[in-house]
């Protein structure tokens, strides 16, 4: 069956460090998506691509970025983890004809 | 951007008895789709229903129906014969040109035994 993945599912790091989440699909999606939940705020846009080599600033894209090489993947990089950015990141991924996105377990992430 | 707003941080309900989840948006397009997911304990986000803005009958699945309202720009989840399973996190969403979703912020929802 079709999956969306993402791994580590929980990670402890330390301030100034860069830290990379991975995001797999075999749904062969197009479009790929991050998002970070945290209370009060529901599900805030990271970064989004619509295919290979694209990628686009969402909401709260400041201090992240994404690169997009192949159709199966979509990782999300801080480059220098604050304590800011402790959160519950998920990847979603939707293909253009979809009206949904299918989403990945989540990765909680914590900046010590 | 679309904007979405779930005005009820929290709510509860008892075993059996009906609920309805609250959900207003902001938009100026004409076409687009509204969703409720559910997040329950394990973070998994899972798709319960969703309405096309187009069809004028609102859609239902099971014990769950939505209340659409375009001209309000209101999108209500009513779950009948509540169930502990429904216990959650519920988030609408709205996805209109674009392939990009615009989350609410979520209501937390306890189910009484």
């Amino acid at each position: 069956d079709a999956e969306i993945t993402q791994s580590p599912r929980h990670k402890i790091t330390e301030t100034g460090r860069q830290v990379t989440l991975a995001c797999h699909q075999t749904w062969n999606h197009n479009n790929m998506f991050w998002y970070r939940q945290d209370l009060g705020h529901g599900l805030r846009l990271i970064h989004y691509s619509y295919g290979v080599q694209d990628t686009n600033k969402g909401e709260v894209s400041d201090g992240y970025s994404v690169s997009r090489s192949n159709t199966e993947d979509l990782p999300l990089t801080l480059e220098s983890a604050a304590s800011s950015q402790t959160s519950v990141y998920f990847c979603a991924s939707s293909d253009h004809s979809d009206n949904e996105q299918f989403f990945g377990p989540g990765t909680r992430l914590t900046v010590l | 951007a679309q904007t979405v707003t779930q005005s009820q941080p929290e709510m509860s309900v008892q075993e059996a008895e009906t609920v309805t989840l609250s959900c207003t948006y902001d938009t100026s397009e004409s076409d687009y789709y509204l969703f409720w997911y559910k997040q329950p304990p394990s973070r998994q986000m899972i798709l319960v229903i969703r309405q096309e803005a187009y069809k004028q009958q609102n859609a239902t699945e099971n014990r769950f129906s939505v209340n659409f309202q375009k001209a309000a720009k209101s999108f209500s989840l009513k779950i009948s014969d509540s169930q502990l399973g429904d216990a959650a996190m519920y988030f609408c969403a709205y996805r209109g040109s674009g392939n990009q979703f615009y989350f609410g912020t979520g209501t937390s929802l306890t189910v009484i035994p």
